[in-house]
């Protein structure tokens, strides 16, 4: 059975631009969390999205969106990127919306200069 | 107050021993409490999740829930250089008003483990 999988694996960015990450949960996951780590922040939600739709939200500026497609894979995008925004990004699936707990990809490892 | 907090570390034991590594919480509406390892330059993995309070036993690892105490614990039995990682304490709140808890875990910091041969 195929884990989260996440495409990127690195990618580095300007200032300025935008950045799409993309995650294909395990099959027949339909519940998919992003999340931000960083070294000082450690990590922090950014949204959840089931059925396509998204259900909850972290806090994190309206330059952080995502969405979900009808076969449960899921894409994030930052635009305007800033430096600060470099992290590991990471990408969780659950089949139960998480009550035995989120898979997790490798993860998009994003630099900003 | 952090919403999860883990003793800080880091922690070094020596092959063999009984690794301990502690989280406290500060809501007391958390639900469901898991334990995550990182291996450094890797994501999480899930070792084990509880809900009720007592023991919860699988293989070398057993959890402990003590929800009065507002209190989650991870101990190793008999640990291994391979145990040598970052443990990762996560919660779900349960959403405020107007709010949901969906897909959303808090971590603590993370306790970096280091088991010596």
């Amino acid at each position: 059975k195929a884990g989260v999988t996440q495409t990127p694996r690195y990618l580095i960015k300007t200032r300025g631009q935008q950045v799409t990450l993309s995650c294909s949960p395990i099959s027949g996951h339909r519940s998919v969390s992003w999340y931000q780590q960083t070294p000082g922040q450690g990590l922090q939600f950014l949204f959840e999205y089931f059925s396509e739709t998204q259900r909850n939200k972290g806090n994190f500026p309206g330059r952080f969106s995502g969405r979900q497609f009808s076969n449960s894979r899921s894409e994030m995008n930052v635009s305007t990127l800033e430096l600060g925004d470099s992290a590991l990004y990471l990408c969780a699936s659950s089949l139960d919306g998480g009550t035995r707990g989120y898979t997790f990809g490798s993860g998009t490892r994003l630099t900003v200069v | 107050q952090k919403e999860v907090e883990q003793n800080s570390g880091p922690l070094s034991v020596p092959e063999g021993a009984i690794a301990s590594l502690n989280c406290t919480y500060s809501d007391r509406g958390s639900q469901s409490f898991f334990w995550y390892r990182q291996y450094s330059g890797k994501s999480p993995e899930l070792i084990m999740f509880i809900y009720s309070n007592g023991d919860k036993e699988d293989g070398r690892f057993t959890a402990q829930l003590n929800k009065a105490s507002q209190y989650v614990s991870l101990l190793i039995r008999d640990s291994q250089p391979s145990d040598s990682a970052t443990y990762l304490c996560a919660v779900t709140i349960p959403p405020y008003a107007g709010g949901t808890s969906y897909g959303k875990l808090t971590f603590g910091q993370g306790t970096i483990l280091t088991v010596h041969p």
